[in-house]
């Protein structure tokens, strides 16, 4: 069964400081991963996908990931933070076999406060 | 460019009532799906529809049903809620092949 664990349940970041989430998952095959990000209050937005290729992922928001295969994990880094990226993050690790829905795996979250 | 709609945003129960959470997409998406979201626990899967005509339980079903009306459409029931329901519904749709699901804002659903 696949499974996704965020070890930190809640970050503060001062505002200009980098960021970096981590994220390890475990899947019997190549696995599909996925970050989204919650706002207070809204739905999930997704920030960045990995499927294949290359292993460093750019995504929205000036987010990217880098995928190790070696470790089992996919990291969220943002180089400098802003005031508007507080929020909740959210790492999933997909199923890539149709008959099996293409279902999602949720991490339990990231919550992220940054501090002015 | 309405994406995923969930109604209602907020319900407030009592134990034993039933409800019907409404979700409509217009993005012409195959599969669709329900999760509820918990403090700590991320998002859990309780049912899915991977195309029209066709459900399946995911990890957390029990005390939950659901109708795939149509393309665009897919209800979740909860025959006699439970304080142990209480939570935040996500529904979720996503297009063919390797595509991400899109999210609706959310269903706050609290019953005393």
């Amino acid at each position: 069964a696949q499974s996704v664990t965020q070890p930190d349940i809640h970050i503060t970041v001062s505002e200009g400081a980098s960021l970096e989430l981590r994220c390890n998952y475990s899947y019997g095959a190549t696995p599909y991963l996925f970050w989204y990000v919650q706002s207070p209050g809204q739905g999930l937005q997704l920030l960045l996908k990995y499927f294949s290729g290359d292993t460093l992922v750019q995504g929205i928001k000036g987010f990217e990931a880098e995928f190790k295969r070696s470790q089992s994990s996919f990291n969220l880094r943002k180089p400098s933070v802003h005031w508007s990226d507080a929020a909740e993050y959210f790492c999933a690790v997909g199923s890539a076999i149709k008959a099996a829905g293409n279902k999602l795996t949720f991490g339990g979250g990231t919550r992220v406060l940054v501090k002015p | 460019n309405a994406g995923v709609t969930q109604t209602p945003k907020f319900q407030v129960l009592k134990t034993g009532q039933s409800m019907t959470l409404q979700c409509a997409q217009d993005m012409n998406h195959n599969s669709m799906y329900w999760y509820r979201q918990d403090p700590g626990m991320g998002l859990r899967l309780i049912y899915y529809s991977a195309s029209e005509g066709t459900t399946d339980k995911g990890e957390v079903p029990n005390g939950y049903n659901v109708s795939r009306l149509n393309k665009r459409e897919f209800s979740l029931r909860l025959e006699s809620a439970a304080p142990s329901q209480t939570s935040v519904y996500f529904c979720a749709s996503r297009a063919r092949g390797n595509q991400p699901q899109h999210f609706g804002d959310g269903t706050r659903l609290s019953i005393l």
